[in-house]
């Protein structure tokens, strides 16, 4: 079936650097794609998102970049801390079907 | 706050058993998705419904079933338990349409023992 994939399952970063976590999906008829912050022992957070007809979005400090051409997806967070420590999973919706698929998720790690 | 409540937060029982977890959504919000995440694992996708219809099956168990009833909330039951299902489970609401993204509640952590 359709998936969604990481490249790198764990990433660290210096305090203060920016980060970049990237995202593979496989379904080129996904419409919606979103970014979740997941925490220990907690739910998965929205961070982001962004359509299908879009190709960047910015938050605070979060920028979402899409290329539609290579099916990739990326999540740049701006002047890390230590608060952004979490497993981060990308997921896409297919509007025709409903569904939402996960990634497997990058534990991203903060180091002071 | 993600505003979707889930109870219980943990859960402790023996192999055989069966289980209920149920899930609140935000006000408003029509669907309700039920998913798995075992350790250190990404998150499976059980079940969804929407105003009280099944609306999609993902990698559910038979030993599963789950139902959403007419004030939207939701419930899981698990039956028959394995030490295999032990794993959080979230469930997440979605006002039911348009580019939204779903809201988590903070899970239920099931133990098999």
């Amino acid at each position: 079936g359709e998936s969604v994939g990481l490249h790198l399952p764990t990433l660290s970063v210096q305090e203060g650097d920016n980060s970049i976590i990237n995202c593979a999906y496989s379904n080129s008829a996904s419409d919606y794609f979103i970014w979740y912050k997941q925490e220990s022992g907690k739910g998965p957070q929205f961070i982001i998102d962004i359509r299908s007809n879009m190709d960047k979005r910015q938050g605070q400090r979060v920028t979402v970049l899409l290329n539609k051409t290579v099916k990739h997806l990326s999540l740049q967070i701006a002047a890390t801390q230590p608060g952004d420590s979490a497993v981060y999973f990308c997921a896409e919706i297919n509007f025709g079907n409903e569904k939402l698929t996960f990634g497997t998720g990058t534990r991203l790690t903060i180091i002071p | 706050d993600s505003g979707v409540t889930q109870t219980p937060k943990h859960l402790i029982t023996a192999t055989g058993q069966r289980v209920t977890l149920r899930c609140s959504p935000r006000s408003g919000d029509l669907s309700v998705y039920w998913y798995q995440q075992s350790l250190d694992q990404g998150l499976q996708f059980l079940i969804q419904y929407y105003n009280g219809e099944e609306r999609a099956k993902g990698n559910i168990l038979e030993r599963f079933s789950a139902q959403q009833f007419p004030d939207l909330h939701s419930e899981l039951n698990l039956s028959s338990l394995e030490l295999g299902d032990s794993a959080l489970y979230f469930c997440a609401s979605h006002r039911g349409q348009g580019s939204s993204p779903l809201h988590f509640g903070n899970g239920t952590r099931l133990t098999v023992t």
